[in-house]
C-alpha cells in the first residue's frame, strides 16, 4: 500500500504565483489533514477534514484554501504565494475523530522567491 | 483552545542512559495525548498514545510514556537509550471525538555513543 501520497516533493514559485498541493491517501480514511513543518514553530495544522464535503480550518489557514475533493483526495491551493509560505507541508490522514493515528505523507517542500 | 508545549528544544543522552522527553498540554475536556518521532527527511510516525485507563502507555521501540492529570503532563520515556532513538520528537494533542489534533513544537533527541 502507498499509504498517503503528496505531490510534488518539490516547488519553487515567485511571489505571487498560485499553485496546489495535492494528497492522496488508500487506506479508505475518513479525516485528512494539511500541516506545515517551520524551524523551532514545530508542526502547525493548516485545515483539516472530518469526511467528504466538510473543511474546516486549523491554526494558520490564512493564505491557503482546501479541496476535499472525494473520500481519497485533499488538494491544498496558494492562490498568490508569499515568501512567508516557504516551508515543508505534511499532508495525513486517520480513520477518523478523537483516538486515531495520523499517517503522514513525506511531505512537500515549497520554497517562494 | 487545546495547546502543546514542549519545553526543551534538545535532549542531549549518552546511549544506554535513560532519557526523557517532556511535554505538558491545555485542553478544555478529556484529552487524547500522542507521540511522534520524525527521522530526517521523513514524515512523522506513531510512536504510542494516551485514551484512557492506565497511566503508563507503552509504544514501539520500547519507548513509553506517563499520563499525569493533575500535572498536565505526558512526558516520553525510555529505560535505555540507543544512538538510533536520535530524532526529532513531537507531542500532540486532541480531544474527545474532535478531529483537530494540535502537535509541539518538537524535541530534537541526540544520543551519543
Amino acid at each position: 500500500n502507498a499509504g498517503v501520497t503528496q505531490t510534488p516533493k518539490f516547488q519553487v514559485l515567485k511571489t505571487g504565483q498560485s499553485m496546489t498541493l495535492q494528497c492522496a491517501q488508500d487506506m479508505n480514511h475518513n479525516s485528512m489533514y494539511w500541516y506545515r513543518q517551520d524551524p523551532g514553530m514545530g508542526l502547525r495544522l493548516i485545515y483539516y477534514s472530518a469526511s467528504e464535503g466538510t473543511t474546516d480550518k486549523g491554526e494558520v489557514p490564512n493564505g491557503y484554501n482546501v479541496s476535499r475533493l472525494n473520500k481519497r483526495e485533499f488538494s491544498l491551493r496558494l492562490e498568490s504565494a508569499a515568501p512567508s509560505q516557504t516551508s515543508v507541508y505534511f499532508c495525513a490522514s486517520s480513520e477518523g475523530a478523537g483516538a486515531n493515528v495520523l499517517t503522514f505523507g513525506a511531505g512537500s517542500r515549497l520554497t517562494v522567491l | 483552545a487545546q495547546s502543546v508545549a514542549q519545553p526543551e528544544d534538545q535532549v542531549n543522552v549518552a546511549e544506554g542512559n535513560p532519557l526523557t522527553v517532556k511535554c505538558t498540554y491545555s485542553v478544555s475536556g478529556n484529552p487524547y495525548l500522542f507521540w511522534y518521532v520524525q527521522y530526517p527527511n521523513r514524515g512523522l510516525q506513531f510512536l504510542l498514545k494516551y485514551i484512557t485507563g492506565d497511566n503508563l502507555v507503552k509504544g514501539s521501540y520500547g519507548f513509553e510514556a506517563e499520563f499525569n492529570k493533575s500535572q498536565t503532563s505526558f512526558h516520553l520515556k525510555k529505560p535505555s537509550a540507543l544512538v538510533s532513538d536520535s530524532a526529532l520528537y513531537f507531542c500532540a494533542v486532541s480531544v474527545y471525538n474532535t478531529d483537530k489534533l494540535i502537535f509541539g513544537t518538537g524535541t530534537r533527541l541526540q544520543v551519543f555513543p
